[in-house]
């Protein structure tokens, strides 16, 4: 059982490239997240999807979008990549919104991203 | 503003020796609380998850506490292991019924444990 898994693990990006971030997830989950983690600062929602064909801006969407053609998988894609979104961006899913009550959030190992 | 504020941000303790590490939130309405452990260079992994009504909760080594009305939390290890070794962040959930989204979090920047021989 692989749980959340996210490629590549590190990526170095000229200003301007663009690249797509990769998060597949194997417990059919309905709920999932992208954050990214800027060093000593807590973790920021940048989008998330609550079922495929179904997603939502976050607190930080500029510069990112995202698609959830199927349960399992949430690219996140980097347009015209700027200094300021170098960060580690994690990945996570769970069956129903945090809020809602315990519901475990599970993370992946991070995609760990410089943008020079 | 909904914030979780953590102390220390970082703590050295000997092998063997207990620790406390404390979060204090504004958050409402209240929905629950979570204690993740994040190792270096990996995603956080769930510890424990407290409601409201629970004010203990216990994971082998690891025991957190809850105080809704003071808007407090501990995260208590015992008998510290090298392997404790992490930054453990607190997260607290918004009520959906205050009109926030069920998926809302607001995270703690964490406390930085090192455990030394």
């Amino acid at each position: 059982n692989a749980g959340v898994t996210q490629t590549p693990k590190f990526r170095i990006l000229k200003i301007g490239q663009s690249m797509t971030l990769q998060c597949t997830q194997d417990m059919n989950h309905n709920y999932m997240y992208w954050y990214r983690q800027d060093p000593g600062m807590g973790l920021k929602l940048i989008y998330y999807s609550v079922g495929a064909g179904i997603t939502d801006k976050g607190e930080v969407p500029n510069g990112y979008n995202v698609s959830r053609s199927t349960t399992e998988d949430f690219p996140l894609r980097l347009e015209l990549a700027a200094p300021s979104q170098t960060s580690v961006y994690f990945c996570a899913s769970s069956s129903k919104g945090p809020g809602l009550g315990a519901y475990e959030q599970y993370f992946g190992p991070g995609t760990r991203l410089t943008v020079t | 503003k909904n914030q979780v504020e953590q102390s220390p941000q970082s703590l050295i303790i000997l092998e063997g020796k207990n620790c406390t590490l404390q979060c204090n939130y504004t958050v409402s309405p209240f929905s629950n609380l979570r204690w993740y452990k994040q190792d270096t260079g990996r995603g956080p992994v769930s510890l424990t998850i407290m409601t409201f009504s629970e004010n203990t909760k216990s994971n082998g080594r690891y025991t957190a506490t809850l105080d809704a009305d003071t808007k407090q939390s501990s995260l208590h290890i015992t008998a510290s292991q090298l392997s404790d070794s992490a930054s453990y962040i607190c997260v607290v959930s918004k009520a959906p019924y205050s009109g926030a989204g069920s998926y809302q979090l607001t995270f703690g920047k964490g406390t930085k444990l090192s455990v030394i021989p």
